[in-house]
């Protein structure tokens, strides 16, 4: 299958610093990219779905100016989380497909943020 | 609006038994809908998925999936279940141009 790349796996930063996260689809064109939060032991969160060149639309009760997403281009999307804080330590996960709400979405590996 | 319930937060199967998790969804028309497993700290990778024709999908790793509209269900199920198959799973669906999620069944394997 295709590859999503997911970088970096692990990150600890102090609280009020901004942390990016990297999602780039290796071997195919990511028309779409959604970025999903998971909390130990809980389901996959979506927080945002972001299309290429577009404004990424974020689900109810996620802060647009606290994570911020940028879909440049067709391999390559951004999460950044600003002023972070103990709180959005978590597991961020990046899934990227081709268009097609029927084709099979790839996932990076996801990333552990530590917000110290 | 599109929703997925996954009613078994864990279950747990001896090895060999037969497995089947369970998938409920809520969507106006026909639905997209995906199972996906994820393994300790790795990413989620597809097992089969389901958009259209034969309702009785085949996966990877001997699952398969039976989409049945009139109980509003998409199953997940193994005749024989594999040590190895201890992860989490994961019934998806996507319709509305975004990929959502049910909460998740942790599968636990017996010896």
């Amino acid at each position: 299958g295709a590859v999503v790349s997911q970088h970096p796996s692990r990150v600890i930063c102090k609280s009020g610093t901004s942390v990016k996260i990297e999602c780039r689809s290796l071997d195919f064109q990511a028309t779409t990219m959604f970025w999903y939060r998971q909390f130990p032991k809980q389901s996959l969160m979506l927080m945002a779905t972001s299309n290429e060149g577009s404004k990424a639309t974020y689900e109810q009760g996620v802060e647009k100016d606290k994570f911020l997403i940028n879909h440049a281009s067709l391999t390559l999307s951004t999460l950044t989380v600003t002023s972070a804080h103990p709180e959005d330590s978590s597991f961020y996960i990046c899934s990227a497909r081709t268009s097609g709400a029927y084709t099979e979405a790839f996932f990076g590996q996801g990333t552990r943020l530590t917000v110290v | 609006a599109q929703s997925v319930t996954q009613p078994d937060i864990h279950i747990t199967v001896s090895e060999g038994a037969s497995l089947e998790l369970r998938c409920n969804y809520s969507y106006g028309a026909t639905p997209y809908l995906f199972w996906y497993v994820q393994s300790p700290g790795q990413g989620l990778q597809l097992l089969l998925k389901y958009f259209s024709g034969d309702t009785l999908v085949q996966g990877i790793k001997g699952f398969e999936a039976e989409f049945k509209r009139s109980q509003s269900s998409f199953n997940l199920r193994k005749p024989s279940v594999h040590w190895s198959d201890a992860a989490e799973y994961f019934c998806g669906s996507s319709n509305t141009g975004k990929l959502i999620f049910g909460q998740g069944t942790t599968l636990q394997v017996k010896p």
